[in-house]
């Protein structure tokens, strides 16, 4: 069946630090990807999509390229700032998530 | 617009005792769903809709009911509380399987 991986944490970085999330994923078909954001008590919230193969997902500095050939939606930020700090989901569009990565950003 | 609502926000639980927790919405979508978040565990399908008077088991079923007899409300039903549903209980809705899912606030469940 269907199923996502996700690159587990903890990742603890310093701010201005290079952000790699990888993200793999099974599927039949050619199924939407997504990332999602979790602030601390708070519901998950989409960070960005991207619905066919090689679409690039953007937003607040992040991006994710859909791979159809490896599979993968890694999620990247070139410079995480402290408002970063949060545990981050890769998601397929059947309603499968992967475990989450939880995100730190030190100043 | 309010979104996705759930009540309660927390809730404590003795093993046995059954209970309903809230989810509604109000962007007329026709994908309702429901899941449990447990550390580690990432997100884990409970049931889900995709539309009024459908519904359908994800991942995780055993121990909950749902039904959706209105395109607004969505509730989920524990009949009998055990330790193990000791939880942080989501509820979400998407106009279709291709788009974003809207989540609610959360319910922390605890059963003691």
């Amino acid at each position: 069946g269907d199923s996502v991986t996700q690159m587990e944490g903890p990742v603890t970085l310093s701010e201005e630090a290079f952000l790699t999330i990888n993200c793999t994923y099974t599927a039949t078909g050619y199924p939407s990807l997504f990332w999602y954001v979790q602030y601390p008590g708070e519901g998950l919230q989409l960070l960005l999509k991207a619905t066919k193969a090689d679409d690039k997902g953007s937003n607040k500095g992040f991006e994710a390229t859909y791979r159809k050939e490896t599979t993968s939606f890694h999620l990247e930020k070139g410079s995480v700032q402290v408002s970063d700090s949060a545990v981050y989901f890769c998601a397929l569009g059947d309603m499968r998530f992967g475990a989450g990565t939880r995100l730190t950003v030190k100043p | 617009n309010a979104g996705v609502t759930q009540t309660p926000k927390f809730q404590v639980l003795k093993t046995g005792q059954s209970m309903t927790l809230q989810c509604a919405q109000d962007m007329n979508h026709e994908y309702m769903s429901w899941y449990r978040q447990d550390p580690g565990m990432g997100l884990r399908l409970i049931h889900y809709s995709v539309g009024a008077g459908i519904t359908d088991q994800g991942e995780v079923p055993n121990g909950y009911n749902v039904s959706r007899s209105t395109t607004e409300d969505f509730p989920l039903r524990l009949l009998s509380a055990a330790p193990s549903q000791t939880s942080v209980y989501f509820c979400a809705s998407s106009p279709g399987p291709r788009y974003e899912q809207y989540f609610g606030p959360g319910t922390r469940l605890t059963v003691t």
